[in-house]
C-alpha cells in the first residue's frame, strides 16, 4: 500500500531534550516536506526537500533541522525543543513535476502530536 | 509575503450546498488546491485547479477561480454528514515544492 508513515504518533517530552520524528514513504517520491498545524494558523511548511541531499527552508524553519540521506526518509530533528514547538506535525511527499504524472498530488502522513513541557 | 485566508467555520444542513471561500495574495500561483482533513487524520487532496482555468467540476465538487480578485471557492452539492471536516485551501508555484496553506474552514453538517 502506497503510504507515508511517521513515528512516533504521539510524544510528550521536556524542554531541551533532543528528539527526532521519522518520516518514510514507499512511493519513490522525489519531494518530501514537513509541516506543523496549529489552531487558527493552518498548516505551515517547516522544511522541504526536492531530492536526496537537497533541502530548503519553508516558512517556519527556526528550531528545526532535517536531513535527506536516502530518498525514502526525511527525519525532522528538534535539537533543543521548547514549549512553542508543541504542535501537530505532518510529513508529506510528492512526485517531481511532470506533464505525465499526477505530480501535483501531495500525500500526507497521519501526523505526530508533540507536546513539550 | 504570500498569504491564503479562509473563514474559520461554516455550518450547513444535510442536503444543502456548502460554499467554502478562500482568498490568496500570490499572483504567480500555478496550482490551487482543496484538501480535506477528517478528525485525527492527515490531509487528503480533494481537488485542484490550474491557475489558467476558471472552473472545474468533479462529481459533487465545483471549484471556481476568480483570478482578478484572487478568490477561490469550493462548492459541495448535496452536503452529507460525512463531509464534516476541516477544508484547507492551498497554493503552490510550478517548479517549487513551496506550499502556502490557509487556516482551514471547519465544516459542520447538521442532520
Amino acid at each position: 500500500e502506497a503510504q507515508v508513515t511517521q513515528n512516533p504518533r504521539y510524544l510528550i517530552t521536556v524542554t531541551g531534550k533532543k528528539l527526532t520524528v521519522t518520516c518514510s514513504q514507499n512511493m519513490n517520491h522525489e519531494y518530501m516536506s514537513w509541516y506543523r498545524q496549529d489552531p487558527g494558523l493552518g498548516l505551515r511548511q517547516i522544511y522541504y526537500s526536492m531530492n536526496v541531499e537537497v533541502t530548503d527552508k519553508g516558512d517556519v524553519p527556526e528550531g528545526y533541522k532535517v536531513s535527506r540521506k536516502e530518498k525514502r526518509n526525511f527525519p525532522l530533528i528538534l535539537e533543543s525543543p521548547s514549549p512553542n514547538q508543541t504542535s501537530l506535525y505532518f510529513c508529506a511527499s510528492r512526485l517531481r513535476e511532470s506533464s505525465i504524472s499526477r505530480s501535483y498530488e501531495q500525500y500526507f502522513g497521519p501526523g505526530t502530536r508533540l507536546t513539550v513541557t | 509575503g504570500e498569504d491564503v485566508e479562509q473563514s474559520l467555520f461554516l455550518s450547513v444542513r444535510e442536503g444543502d450546498s456548502s460554499v467554502i471561500n478562500c482568498t490568496y495574495t500570490d499572483s504567480s500561483s500555478t496550482y490551487l488546491y482543496w484538501y480535506k482533513q477528517e478528525p485525527g487524520a492527515g490531509l487528503q487532496l480533494l481537488t485542484y485547479i490550474f491557475s489558467n482555468m476558471d472552473m472545474k467540476q468533479d462529481q459533487r465538487l465545483t471549484v471556481l477561480l476568480n483570478k482578478k480578485d484572487k478568490h477561490l471557492s469550493l462548492r459541495i452539492a448535496d452536503t452529507q454528514t460525512g463531509d464534516s471536516a476541516i477544508y484547507f485551501c492551498a497554493e503552490s508555484q510550478s517548479g517549487t515544492y513551496k506550499y502556502i496553506f490557509g487556516t482551514g474552514t471547519r465544516l459542520k453538517v447538521l442532520a
